[in-house]
């Protein structure tokens, strides 16, 4: 069974689009997180959330909006995407603050 | 603030050679400390971690010490192979609440 499973895997879209990728994990964790890798391979931390509350809330634009709709579920949505939006985003969950993360494959999103 | 710092890369190696990846850490208070390993298209996975000084992380051959005197986690592998290619990453968790830091990632290439 996948442990922190995201969709879709690819997600190819216009400038201007709203997009969403979803993030689900069957660890019974408590925290999941989004993050952002450029095309240098360097990862940014976007968003964390503890029991579906917002705990870390980084530097991003207004035009992402993360939604825990349960802790379980971590989904990311996208408004009027962007050319620098282009990169590998991806969830992850711990049990505790410093407990392993355990990643999902990632979405590699490509704005054309 | 709390941060990662990892040699860069590419690091090239033929098969069986000794591995080092440097990586040292700025954190107040007693931060654990992780080793990542990214394959070409897949998520991070943990590879090894070490949550107090002097302890010693191990996993599938790859070992690093926690050094607190010298706010080091260097990484190191005494015979690498093919299948070792990939990205590693530093990482530590600090003392502010789910926030991990990632290094940048050093990409390794063995050959045959």
């Amino acid at each position: 069974d996948t442990a922190v499973s995201q969709t879709p895997k690819y997600l190819v879209t216009q400038m201007g689009n709203d997009k969403s990728i979803k993030c689900e994990q069957n660890l019974g964790h408590d925290t999941m997180y989004w993050y952002k890798q450029d095309s240098k391979k360097f990862l940014k931390i976007m968003f964390s959330y503890n029991n579906k509350e917002l705990i870390i809330n980084e530097t991003v634009p207004n035009r992402f909006s993360p939604k825990s709709p349960d802790k379980a579920h971590l989904n990311l949505h996208i408004n009027s995407l962007e050319l620098g939006d282009s990169a590998v985003y991806f969830c992850a969950s711990s049990q505790g603050p410093d407990q392993p993360q355990h990643f999902g494959d990632g979405t590699r999103l490509s704005i054309l | 603030g709390d941060s990662v710092t990892q040699m860069e890369g590419p690091v090239t190696l033929s098969e069986e050679a000794f591995l080092t990846i440097n990586c040292t850490y700025t954190a107040t208070g007693y931060p654990s400390l992780f080793w990542y390993v990214q394959y070409p298209g897949e998520g991070l996975q943990l590879l090894l971690k070490a949550t107090k000084a002097d302890d010693k992380g191990s996993n599938k051959g790859f070992e690093a010490t926690y050094r607190k005197e010298t706010t080091s986690f260097h990484l190191e592998k005494g015979s690498v192979q093919v299948s070792d290619s990939a990205v590693y990453f530093c990482a530590l968790s600090g003392n502010n609440f789910n926030k991990f830091y990632f290094g940048s990632g050093t990409k390794l290439n063995v050959k045959p």
